[in-house]
């Protein structure tokens, strides 16, 4: 199974802040990468999918980066809406897996 | 309105069986593949199973294969999850999504994200 790494487990930042989380395939996974943000109680939201791409809907403030291994999700300027957990996942193959996540709290 | 309504969660045993269920509306539901994925209290999300859009093909994680069973009814644009052999370590939200985001690299263009998801239902596995 292709393991999937997060860094940092959590971060605590400010409004307007730039954000940056990595994540980390155990395999080369091309740009098989999606990013999900999840508020408490509710389903996840994609963000971005295919390493870089904004879902419709994204605020552009969100981007991604990344092929390979190595993966990064930029907030540019965290609003306040933003603080909530961050999921990368590969879609390489099956079974499919989730990084640990990231929780974005308030500083 | 694009929507995923999840349903069938409840308390079991250690051992029993329950069928969860997803209705899908405001998409064709007959030309998406689709997704269980649960989330255990206060931890991350795991992958559970995905059934492709004709229902000919499924694929498990390795801790549900032989107890669990993926199947959708297109003429009820329903998805199904058959939960045998429960464990406690089954206890999670359940959510139901639509593989539907869709990448393209010159003319070769596949599914690759899940851009809609359910609300969730929630299963206990408890004695």
């Amino acid at each position: 199974d292709i393991q999937m790494t997060q860094s940092p487990s959590s971060l605590s930042a400010s409004v307007g802040d730039r954000v940056t989380i990595t994540c980390r395939a155990s395999q080369t996974i091309s740009i098989y990468l999606n990013w999900y943000q999840q508020k408490p109680g509710k389903a996840p939201n994609l963000l971005i999918f295919a390493a870089s791409t904004l879902q419709s809907g994204v605020p552009s403030r969100f981007s991604g980066s990344g092929s390979g291994t190595d993966f990064t999700l930029t907030i540019s300027s965290l609003q306040p809406e933003d603080f909530a957990t961050y999921f990368c996942q590969q879609t390489y193959g099956t079974p499919l897996t989730f990084g640990g996540g990231t929780n974005v709290e308030i500083k | 309105q694009v929507q995923l309504v999840e349903s069938g969660g409840g308390v079991v045993q250690p051992g029993r069986s329950l069928r969860l269920s997803c209705v899908a509306s405001g998409f064709s539901f007959n030309t998406y593949g689709m997704h269980w994925v649960r989330q255990a209290p206060v931890k991350g999300l795991e992958w559970v199973a995905v059934i492709s859009y004709d229902g000919r093909n499924q694929y498990f994680a390795d801790s549900m294969k032989g107890r669990f069973t993926i199947s959708r009814d297109n003429s009820k644009n329903t998805l199904y999850l058959q939960m045998n052999r429960l464990r406690v370590e089954d206890t999670a939200v359940y959510f139901c999504a639509r593989e539907g985001a869709r990448y393209c690299s010159g003319a070769r263009c596949k599914t690759v994200a899940m851009d809609v998801w359910g609300q969730g239902t929630t299963v206990t596995v408890s004695s």
